[in-house]
């Protein structure tokens, strides 16, 4: 049973640049979440996808936005990049209750130059 | 808002002792879900351990045990009998009650270190 898969696993982009990241999640799991992690530091809530809509926000700009699928994989989308957004990018998948733990995968890691 | 606070940035323990990781937060709400993760260098992170604070009860998980004070608003990790797949960074988190598990907010980890 494969656990939450991100691709890819590193990304150098140019500040100014767009990107792409992608998640599927456990299967069986319906609902995405991201999370940046800088160096050094807990990571950080992004937005939270289910059916296909966002659900819950974090405090990121508009730069920062995401797609859920049919069959509930995921996409982070970061526009008009910083120095700033180098970071580690976490997914994490659950399913339906809020007793369902997230699982996460190995990460995205980004470094913008 | 609330906050999670990790004022242990790295720790060292010898294999098969007992350490204890503290964590404090700060939240004005009665109900709410406090965890431990443990991130190894493969970067996932790893659930250690959870408590809802409607709970008395401290949680438990096999070697692994927490000290949950909500008057104090402290959340401790003890890891027993520490073991070298133990060393990682640890992460305490809190989340408000919503319909799914998701919008976590993470303290800055204690990396812990187990010597042989």
């Amino acid at each position: 049973d494969a656990g939450v898969t991100q691709s890819p696993t590193h990304l150098i982009k140019t500040r100014g640049q767009q990107v792409t990241l992608r998640c599927s999640p456990k299967s069986g799991h319906d609902t995405v979440s991201w999370y940046q992690q800088a160096l050094g530091q807990g990571p950080q809530f992004i937005f939270q996808y289910y059916e296909e809509e966002e659900r819950q926000r974090g405090n990121f700009p508009d730069r920062f936005s995401g797609h859920q699928f049919p069959n509930y994989s995921s996409e982070l989308n970061v526009n008009a990049l910083l120095l700033g957004d180098s970071a580690l990018y976490l997914c994490a998948s659950s399913f339906g209750t809020l007793n369902s733990p997230l699982h996460f995968g190995n990460g995205t890691r980004l470094t913008v130059t | 808002a609330q906050t999670v606070t990790q004022s242990q940035p790295e720790m060292s323990v010898q294999e098969a002792e007992t350490v204890t990781l503290s964590c404090t937060y700060d939240t004005s709400e009665s109900n709410y879900y406090l965890f431990w993760y443990k991130q190894p260098p493969s970067r996932q992170m790893i659930l250690v351990i959870r408590q809802e604070a409607y709970k008395q009860q401290n949680a438990t998980e096999n070697r692994f045990s927490v000290n949950f004070q909500k008057a104090a608003k402290s959340f401790s990790l003890k890891i027993s009998d520490s073991q070298l797949g133990d060393t990682a960074m640890y992460f305490c988190a809190f989340m408000k009650p919503h319909v799914r598990q998701g919008n976590l907010i993470f303290g800055k980890g204690t990396k812990l270190s187990v010597k042989p």
